[in-house]
């Protein structure tokens, strides 16, 4: 069984063209995030949600939403598509131990959306 | 704020020779500091982690670093790489406490035969 699941794998869209992409963990964890990582493999946190509250928000364009229905789902959505936005976006997930922040580090990654925009 | 340095975009080693992956960090708090590991369109994968116990961590796959604060250094190293070690490896930091990642710019490991 997958632990964090992403889909889809590869997406190719047009400029101004609106996606999703979608994100699931069966681990139990409580946390899950958005990674970007780009064409020279550098990446950056995007948001990060505990128990389906937004509780990371970096300076990410509006264009980028991200809805979390439950603590097992982080979903992506982005508007207005820009030839920038082309990056592989990762999915993670980790524990949060109840109202303490537990930074282990340990985060378990989905493998990865490619979103290639044209 | 927290950051790290990794100084080699690239280390070419044969196999069966030893690794070394450099990296320095930066950071005005005690720091928690990680490397992990990414093949090929994969996601990302934990290696080790140092969070103020033993300054030598051990790691999966024979992997191993250690922490040495008068030197900012957490550097990653493998006494005789194999084949499959070859990958993009990621120094990263965390504001002990916080949830926040900052990851390295990334080094790739090549072995060649």
């Amino acid at each position: 069984d997958t632990a964090v699941s992403q889909t889809p794998k590869y997406l190719v869209t047009q400029m101004g063209n609106d996606k999703s992409i979608k994100c699931e963990q069966n681990l139990g964890h409580d946390t899950m995030y958005w990674y970007k990582q780009d064409s020279k493999k550098f990446l950056k946190i995007m948001f990060s949600y505990n128990n389906k509250e937004l509780i990371i928000n970096e300076t990410v364009p509006n264009r980028f939403s991200p809805k979390s229905p439950d603590k097992a789902h982080l979903n992506l959505h982005i508007n207005s598509l820009e030839l920038g936005d082309s990056a592989v976006y990762f999915c993670a997930s980790s524990f949060r131990t109840g109202g303490i922040v537990v930074g282990t580090g340990e985060l378990f990654f989905g493998e990865g959306s490619r979103l290639t925009v044209l | 704020a927290q950051s790290v340095t990794q100084l080699d975009s690239h280390v070419s080693v044969s196999e069966g020779t030893p690794v070394l992956l450099r990296c320095n960090y930066s950071s005005s708090y005690s720091p928690s500091l990680f490397w992990y590991v990414q093949h090929p369109n994969k996601g990302l994968q934990l290696l080790l982690k140092y969070t103020s116990a033993a300054t030598l961590v051990k790691g999966i796959n024979g992997f191993e670093a250690e922490f040495k604060k008068s030197e900012t250094s957490f550097h990653l190293t493998k006494p005789s790489a194999h084949m499959s070690d070859a990958a993009e490896y990621f120094c990263v930091v965390i504001r002990t406490g916080f949830q926040k990642l900052v990851f390295g710019t990334g080094t790739r490991l090549l072995v060649s035969p």
